[in-house]
């Protein structure tokens, strides 16, 4: 079993529209969990992070955390072309970062 | 400007042939580390540093290198152990073991074996 499991997609969502991008992991240690950006070629961005459960928010980002159902997600709200990328999940796990194998988004204008 | 550095951008290698890739940060991080990623798939830890002189394997270093003499340079060797090393390289840091630390990524080195 995969320690990070996303969905690979594409996830195809039309312009405007809330894309929602789920992340389960599978050891109950985790402690932190962050989402990257990887446009095609490029390096990956932190987009957020989140070690609480519940929300938490920046402009149209929302990072959404459940510990006790070892899933975190992702809600990019007003979703725009520039948007289209491969969004990576990663943990911290005892000290060490996991990263899934990312779920690819096209944003349709 | 503060960043992390990754030469060179592209590289081709020869079978056989022993490589070195460079990566050095100005962001006075503690912790570095290296990831290979093949199309479609996600990070694989390679090694990590914590402090100088000193370094782990992560999960896939067979047939690589590194050292750690300096705290801003972390080098990669991929050797001609490595059986399959065309792939994406990339190097990040991060400034300490805390629970909300982040890594930061350089702009990585596309290796082909030709």
């Amino acid at each position: 079993q995969k320690e990070v499991e996303q969905n690979s997609g594409p996830l195809s969502v039309p312009e405007g529209a809330i894309a929602s991008l789920n992340c389960t992991y599978s050891d109950r240690g985790s402690q932190s969990f962050f989402w990257y950006r990887q446009y095609s070629g490029k390096s990956p961005e932190l987009i957020m992070f989140i070690y609480s459960n519940g929300d938490k928010e920046d402009g149209r980002f929302t990072a959404q955390l459940n510990k006790a159902s070892q899933y975190v997600s992702l809600l990019i709200r007003d979703s725009q072309p520039s948007d289209s990328a491969t969004y990576l999940c990663a943990v911290m796990t005892f000290n060490k970062f996991y990263f899934g194998s990312g779920t690819k988004l096209n944003v349709k204008p | 400007d503060g960043g992390i550095t990754q030469s060179p951008k592209y590289l081709f290698r020869k079978e056989g042939q022993n490589v070195t890739l460079s990566c050095e940060q100005n962001l006075n991080h503690d912790a570095m580390y290296w990831y290979r990623q093949d199309p479609g798939q996600g990070l694989r830890l390679i090694y990590y540093s914590q402090i100088v002189n000193d370094f782990q394997k992560g999960d896939i270093a067979e047939g690589y290198s590194v050292s750690r003499e300096k705290k801003e340079s972390f080098p990669l060797t991929v050797t001609s152990a490595q059986k399959n090393p065309t792939a994406f390289y990339l190097c990040a840091s991060s400034k300490d073991r805390v629970i909300e630390d982040e890594q930061f990524f350089g702009p990585g080195t596309r290796l082909t074996v030709l």
